[in-house]
């Protein structure tokens, strides 16, 4: 079964500086997707970024960059310049090769000014 | 942008009666999902289905819920007799393809509170 566990339930920041939210996951699997939602008051689950397993590179969204490290299967989030309207809950998650996508426990970013 | 839609928004009911969850999935997609997340706590996998049955189910998919995609454009979950612990909210996704290469599209939500 995989399993994607977040180990920092609350963590904050300052307006424009930078924060990293952890992620490790176990799967069986060789090739898989990870992804970091972003859920924020309104609930909707938004994709932030997501990684293919058997890309190399790190995936990158504008202020929003990966660092994947499938040997030791660590996927933690860095959160560049960060802004109020980043407050949110952050999940990371896996997605098997069925189509499930299996969520961590949720970290909830503040931001603040 | 296509996207996928919940309804009800919030719905409020009493102990030991039955619900029903619609969900109007993005119109070229094949696979739809159910989540719940009760209040703070983590998101978790109810249920898949594609070409009209379930595909898999989580251990809390158990005989009180059902699903079905009773027209061309709706996928509904049931809850037969809720229960308070049924309290939480349910999110419906689909996606155009069952491999990993695609993203899964969320609904708003639909919040449920038992009393």
């Amino acid at each position: 079964a995989q399993t994607v566990t977040q180990s920092q339930p609350e963590m904050s920041v300052q307006e424009a500086e930078t924060v990293t939210l952890s992620c490790t996951y176990d799967t069986s699997e060789s090739n898989y997707y990870l992804f970091w939602y972003k859920q924020p008051p309104s609930r909707q689950m938004i994709l932030v970024i997501r990684q293919e397993a058997y890309k190399q590179q790190n995936a990158t969204e504008n202020r929003f960059s990966v660092n994947f490290q499938k040997a030791a299967k660590s996927f933690s989030l860095k959160i560049s310049d960060s802004q109020l309207g980043d407050t949110a809950m952050y999940f990371c998650a896996h997605r098997t090769s069925y189509g499930k996508l299996t969520f961590g426990q949720g970290t909830i970013l503040t931001v603040h000014p | 942008e296509p996207e996928v839609t919940q309804t009800p928004s919030h719905q409020v009911t009493q102990m030991g009666q039955e619900v029903i969850l619609r969900c109007v999935p993005i119109s070229n997609h094949l696979y739809f999902y159910w989540y719940r997340q009760i209040l703070g706590q983590k998101v978790e996998f109810l249920v898949s289905f594609y070409n009209n049955e379930i595909s898999e189910k989580s251990e809390i998919f158990d005989d009180q819920f059902s699903v079905e995609r009773p027209d061309g454009s709706n996928f509904t979950l049931k809850i037969r007799s809720t229960k308070l612990e049924d309290s939480a909210m349910y999110f419906c996704a689909s996606t155009p393809r069952r491999d990993n290469t695609g993203e899964l599209f969320f609904g708003e939500g639909s919040r449920l509170t038992v009393l």
